[in-house]
């Protein structure tokens, strides 16, 4: 149980371009989502949390018009980079949380990999 | 939430058992100790967490001491597939809260 997708496992785009990555939790219904990005050799940093049916709280120094998260429901969490730029290369990882008598322990998605030419 | 100190790497050798601390002297009554793992170009999996009773899993052990401050994490047989940055994190329980990641403890599994 507690599993956590994410579509797609990686993608190369030119910049300028848009680009949506899915998070899904498979086996529960997820009541906060969190987006995290991790540039090599770094650890994990938060940009955004997201509450189905709201909109997501955003990280300081993460721009909310650039990085679009939608949370339309339980299950499902995307996260669009709009206008993308070689510096927005990264690994993109969500989680999930079931929250409520179902714990608080956060699920992490397999991540994407991203390249911006 | 309180910070943690783990240190920066480890070797174990296959089939021993990997012992990994963790301080976090900061802890309040209401935090819990959580531990992930890292397998390189992945997204983190959750091991376990304990608020101060020790905890045992399919996975891991953790043994926490009992004024808190400290922990251990315990693979009881590691394997080289066990190679990964373990991340020790403690957090207020509640869905909405997120987790800071330190720099963990990249554990290597030696043949």
């Amino acid at each position: 149980g507690a599993v956590v997708s994410q579509h797609p496992s990686r993608v190369i785009c030119k910049s300028g371009t848009s680009v949506k990555i899915e998070c899904r939790s498979l086996d529960f219904q997820a009541t906060t989502m969190f987006w995290y990005r991790q540039f090599p050799k770094q650890s994990l940093m938060l940009m955004a949390t997201s509450n189905e049916g709201s909109k997501a709280t955003y990280e300081q120094g993460v721009e909310k018009d650039k990085f679009l998260i939608n949370h339309a429901s339980l299950t499902l969490s995307t996260l669009t980079v709009t206008s993308a730029h070689p510096e927005d290369s990264s690994f993109y990882i969500c989680s999930a949380s079931a929250g409520g008598s179902a714990g608080d322990t956060q699920y992490f998605g397999p991540g994407t990999r991203l390249t911006v030419l | 939430d309180a910070k943690t100190t783990q240190p920066t790497s480890m070797d174990c050798a296959e089939g021993r058992a990997a012992n990994l601390p963790c301080n976090h002297s900061t802890i309040s009554g209401n935090e819990y100790v959580y531990w992930y793992r890292q397998i390189h170009s992945q997204g983190p999996q959750y091991i376990i967490h304990g608020l101060k009773n020790n905890e045992t899993n399919e996975m891991a052990s953790l043994i926490i001491t009992e004024d808190r401050k400290s922990s251990t994490l315990i693979l009881p047989h590691a394997t080289l597939r066990d190679t990964a940055v373990y991340y020790c994190i403690v957090k207020k329980r509640g869905s909405a809260r997120q987790l800071t990641f330190g720099s963990g403890t990249q554990l290597t599994v030696l043949p």
